[in-house]
């Protein structure tokens, strides 16, 4: 079963404005890490927010929050204010144990979105 | 600057020839990792490292070769590569291996096996 699922091959926004990007996840693990990257078209991996499974809140940094519904088993990444310099492909991962510790340390990536801002 | 480095950053080569791509890391890490990424199959795990003298096989180890001497440094052999490991290799680190720690990445290399 795919543990996380990007819905969206591919998003446009605006300039200016907001654009949520979804993610999905599934794991019977209570520990986990769900985590946001970005990769620009000069291909680097950028490491943008994290939600804890045991957050309560959910997490902010700067122009990124992420929307975690936990009964729901969804980690949406809000981007506010959007810029013509986050066009590019954006992953949703996540670090869990797996059935025996078998994933331990291993980030799970979803298939990506590609984001385009207009001016 | 905290940061994970890769060398090179581009790589041309031939069928059979062996190379190394080094992975260092200055931010005393414990954990490393290395990944590919091709197009339709995603990011998917290499090796990784829990500390020095502990590494294990991720999902698609075959025709690889990972040491960990040392803590910041975690390189990659192919031994004999083949043109089926032309991909984006990118190592990561994260302070610990746990569930809930943030992996960094390099920039990545861009291998092409002729």
């Amino acid at each position: 079963a795919q543990k996380i699922t990007q819905t969206q091959p591919g998003m446009f926004v605006q300039e200016k404005e907001a654009v949520t990007l979804d993610c999905t996840y599934d794991t019977s693990d209570p520990s986990y890490g769900l985590f946001w990257y970005k990769q620009p078209s000069s291909g680097e991996m950028i490491f943008l927010i994290y939600q804890g499974s045991y957050d309560q809140q959910n997490a902010t940094e700067g122009r990124y929050s992420l929307n975690f519904q936990k009964a729901r088993k969804s980690a949406n990444l809000v981007i506010s204010a959007s810029q013509l310099g986050d066009s590019a492909m954006y992953f949703c991962a996540m670090r869990d144990l797996g059935a025996g510790g078998t994933s331990y340390g291993k980030l799970t990536f979803g298939q990506g979105t590609i984001l385009t801002v207009h001016p | 600057e905290a940061q994970v480095t890769q060398n090179p950053r581009y790589l041309i080569t031939v069928t059979g020839k062996k190379l190394t791509v080094t992975c260092s890391q200055n931010m005393n890490h414990e954990y490393m990792s290395w990944y590919r990424q091709d197009p339709g199959l995603g990011l998917r795990q290499i090796y990784y490292s829990m500390n020095v003298e502990a590494t294990d096989k991720g999902d698609v180890p075959e025709g690889y070769k990972v040491s960990r001497k040392e803590k910041r440094n975690f390189p990659l052999i192919l031994e004999s590569p083949s043109p089926n490991q032309t991909s984006l290799y990118f190592c990561a680190s994260s302070l610990i291996g746990g569930a809930l720690d943030t992996q960094y990445f390099g920039p990545g290399t861009r291998l092409t096996v002729l």
